[in-house]
């Protein structure tokens, strides 16, 4: 099955503590991305890969570190994460950046740090 | 990328169909319209797409005005499953797209049995 996957779901961690939410995608898609969601503000780019060792920052970059080492996985690495990055995590692929792609979307993962 | 106006929500029946209106007046020639929804817990879902005719697909119907300054997503028959924030979301071609999907604050879809 076609899909985005995306671990963990779940994350409750403390301040300073480097942590890393994986991203993987089974269907050869060159562009993948990472979006956080926030009551009030929606959902904002975070990250975005065109391909691999291709990366750039998107609106809210600061904070978070991606690679794209390989084209199917784009791990979000939180150095050193703080409460203000409390937040729900999406990851989302498509195949091409074009503007008439399909994107597809990872389940969340719901970060809390403490 | 044009800015996208929705209402912040709508209401409708099971079984009913469903127009959700979405205005993008600053919309260039070659931005293409999107529709995501998102249902409760979920991450967006891709429902359809379109640039200047009207489109069909298994799960909705996209009707684009002539001058293409709005568009209303259809859904032919509500379900319970459908109740979700749909967002409408233009994306512009060329050079300077990075991909990125720019969600305003959607409309918010409630079904009613």
């Amino acid at each position: 099955e076609a899909q985005v996957t995306q671990n963990p779901r779940y994350l409750i961690t403390v301040t300073g503590k480097k942590l890393t939410v994986t991203c993987s995608q089974n269907m050869n898609h060159e562009y993948m991305s990472w979006y956080r969601q926030d009551p009030g503000l929606g959902l904002r780019q975070i990250y975005y890969s065109m391909n691999v060792e291709v990366t750039d920052k998107g609106d809210v970059p600061e904070g978070y570190k991606v690679s794209r080492k390989e084209k199917r996985n784009f791990p979000l690495i939180l150095e050193s994460p703080s409460p203000n990055q409390t937040s729900l995590y999406f990851c989302a692929s498509s195949l091409f950046r074009g503007n008439g792609e399909t994107q597809y979307f990872g389940p969340g993962t719901r970060l809390l740090v403490l | 990328d044009a800015k996208t106006t929705q209402p912040n929500s709508m209401e409708s029946n099971e079984e009913e169909p469903v127009h959700l209106p979405c205005n993008h007046s600053t919309i260039s020639g070659t931005d293409y319209i999107h529709w995501y929804r998102q249902l409760p817990s979920q991450g967006p879902e891709y429902v359809i797409h379109g640039l200047t005719s009207n489109v069909n697909n298994r799960m909705a119907s996209l009707a684009i005005a002539e001058d293409r300054k709005s568009s209303t997503l259809i859904l032919h028959r509500a379900t319970l499953r459908d109740a979700a924030v749909y967002y409408c979301i233009t994306l512009r071609g060329g050079s300077g797209n990075t991909g990125k999907l720019i969600f305003g604050q959607g409309t918010t879809l409630q079904v009613k049995p």
